[in-house]
């Protein structure tokens, strides 16, 4: 059984702060996505990470993908209350599935 | 809009009632997965098709719970049967055969009382 651990679970942090939240695993998949969840909503997919030591960012956020593929990080950069919500990591693996740790809760204070 | 969609959003059940869920992946999407999500944590895999071929089952799901993609195209999501154990969010989520990527839609709120 592939498991994604994910911490913290809970973060809340001031507005213009930075942040780093870890996904990690004992498993190694083919790809990672991140994802973004609002309560009573999907999650909403933010970025796939391919490439053992790869990098993307997508604005203020900073993501990276371990040499082993077994874990990823996710930095956030002067964070704003619109960055509130359930931060979501995947491993996917080549029989098409794909493993969800529990997320990260993080609230942005104004 | 070409999203996924879920209908419907909320249901209300007792227990003991059948329910049944509607999902309609992102059109040209062949693939078309299930999860379940409670209270704080991650979404937990159900099942999954490609096509109309349901590839994969949980071993976490029971025979209560039965899952059809009759023309490859929506899918329905039916639990016989429901415990107060069955309450959570119901998630679909469509993909590419060739991607990595899915695309999850709304999610049905289900409470069994």
């Amino acid at each position: 059984t592939q498991l994604l651990e994910q911490s913290p679970q809970f973060l809340s942090i001031q507005e213009g702060e930075n942040l780093t939240v870890y996904c990690n695993s004992s498993s190694v998949f083919s790809s990672l996505q991140w994802y973004r969840q609002e309560p009573g909503e999907g999650p909403v997919l933010l970025v796939t990470v391919v490439t053992g030591g790869e990098v993307k960012k997508l604005k203020r956020l900073t993501f990276q993908f371990g040499d082993a593929r077994k874990d990823s990080s996710l930095h956030i950069t002067a964070a704003q209350t619109g960055d509130t919500g359930l931060y979501l990591c995947a491993g996917y693996n080549n029989a098409g599935k794909s493993t969800f740790g529990d997320g990260t809760t993080l609230t942005v204070k104004p | 809009d070409t999203g996924v969609s879920q209908n419907p959003r909320h249901k209300i059940t007792k227990r003991g009632q059948n329910v049944t869920f509607r999902c309609d992946p992102i059109s040209e999407h062949n693939r078309l997965y299930w999860y379940r999500q409670t209270l704080g944590q991650g979404p937990e895999f159900l099942t999954y098709f490609q096509n109309e071929a349901q590839l994969e089952k949980s071993r976490l799901l029971s025979d209560r719970f039965s899952a059809e993609r009759p023309k490859g195209s929506f899918s329905t999501l039916e639990i016989q049967r429901t415990e107060q154990g069955d309450s959570a969010m119901y998630l679909c989520a469509s993909s590419l055969s060739t991607g990595f990527e899915q695309y999850f839609g709304p999610g049905t709120r289900l409470t069994v009382t």
